[in-house]
Formats: structure tokens, C-alpha cells, sequence
């Protein structure tokens, strides 16, 4: 079946630090692989999405690049500031017609002055 | 002009009630969900409704019953309350076109004692 796999958390960085944030996917088609991400006491946001093989997603400074030859769609952002702390969410969905998101576990980040 | 709205935000019950919560959205989309969320932040989703007819319905036991009285509105329903659904419980709409964008309301924290 669908899954997603991320990398365990928490993750703490200084502002100004590279991050980076892996996500492994399992799936039976070609789906399209998003993240989303959820600031404290707020529901999901979507940050970045990208729907067929090599096409990079991009938002506010965080980029994704989908890699089916690795199965991949990590996370990474040149330069972190202190209002990215969230919890950051790998999803896939596959072409079912029916928009039904497979999430992974979830990637705390705190980012510290 | 909150996008999607839930609500209770919290809810406190014990063992053995039934309650119910509210979700709303006025993006004009057509398509609407439920997911859960747990103590470690994985989330999985429940239900989805595509003007108003049920098209997801993950293996979730029969107390918990979704209902739609319109494409705006997409209530949850628990029956017989157990220590196990204590949760966070996320409303999310978008349109049903493929890949088209999850937007979340910011939750209900649903505590069982």
C-alpha cells in the first residue's frame, strides 16, 4: 500500500542554518507528493507540492524536488529563520480521482535565535 | 473570514458520551474531510465527502458517523465515547479536482476521561 517515510524529529537549528528534512514514498502508481505545514495550535498548511517526476515545488524559501528514481521528495531551506518552527508533514496522493492524502509521521523543527 | 471553521476547539467528556463536532468551510469547495490526529502527530484520515455523498471511509469503528446536510458543512458525530479517541481532530475542504490543496480548520482536541 501507499506510504510515506520522514525522518524522525525533533530537529533543532540556529536561525540562519541549512535545513534539510527526508521523505521516502511508497507507492503503487505515480502520485503526487506534497508538504504541509503546521504551526502551533493551527490546523495543516500546504507549503509546496509537485505532481510528476523531477518537478521541484517551491514556497517562501523551501524547495522539494520530486526523485522517482529514489523515491524521494526531501525538504530543504538555504537559510532557516525562527518563524518556521512547525511541525513539517511529507504527504502523497495518488491519481485515484479522490483526494485522499497519505501523511508520514510529521518533522518537529525548532529553529532558536 | 475564517476559511474553514471547527468547532468545539477543545472538548472535554468522559467515557460512555456522545458529542459532536462542527466543521464548516466558505471556500466553495465540494469536497470535504475528516482526519485524526494523535498523541504522536500522526494523521490519518477518516472520511471524505464529495458534495455530500461519502467517497473515503477508512476502517473507523461504526460510533464515529459523519454527517453532511450540505457542501459547507461536514459534522462528526461519536458515539459512546472510549479513552482511545482522545485526539485532535482536524475538518479539511478543497475542490475535487486532482491534486487541488487540503485547507485544514484549526482543530478540535477531543480528551476522554
Amino acid at each position: 500500500g501507499d506510504s510515506v517515510t520522514q525522518m524522525e524529529g525533533p530537529v533543532t537549528l540556529s536561525e540562519e542554518a541549512f535545513l534539510t528534512i527526508n521523505c521516502t514514498y511508497t507507492a503503487t502508481g505515480y502520485p503526487s507528493l506534497f508538504w504541509y505545514v503546521q504551526y502551533p495550535g493551527e490546523g495543516l498548511q500546504l507549503l509546496l507540492k509537485a505532481t510528476k517526476a523531477d518537478d521541484k515545488g517551491s514556497n517562501k524559501g523551501f524547495e522539494a524536488t520530486y526523485r522517482k528514481e529514489t523515491t524521494s521528495f526531501h525538504l530543504e531551506k538555504g537559510s532557516v529563520q525562527v518563524s518556521d518552527s512547525a511541525v513539517y508533514f511529507c504527504a502523497l496522493s495518488e491519481r485515484t480521482g479522490a483526494n485522499n492524502l497519505f501523511f508520514g509521521t510529521g518533522t518537529r523543527l525548532t529553529v532558536i535565535p | 473570514d475564517t476559511a474553514v471553521s471547527q468547532t468545539p476547539k477543545y472538548l472535554v467528556t468522559q467515557m460512555g458520551n456522545d458529542k459532536s463536532i462542527k466543521c464548516e468551510q466558505n471556500l466553495g469547495h465540494d469536497t470535504m474531510y475528516w482526519y485524526k490526529q494523535d498523541s504522536k502527530k500522526f494523521l490519518k484520515i477518516m472520511f471524505s465527502y464529495n458534495n455530500k455523498e461519502l467517497i473515503i471511509n477508512e476502517t473507523v469503528p461504526n460510533r464515529f458517523s459523519p454527517k453532511s446536510p450540505d457542501k459547507a458543512h461536514l459534522n462528526l458525530h461519536i458515539n459512546s465515547l472510549e479513552l482511545g479517541d482522545s485526539a485532535v481532530y482536524f475538518c479539511a475542504s478543497s475542490h475535487s479536482a486532482e491534486n487541488s490543496p487540503l485547507h485544514f480548520g484549526n482543530g478540535t482536541r477531543l480528551t476522554v476521561t
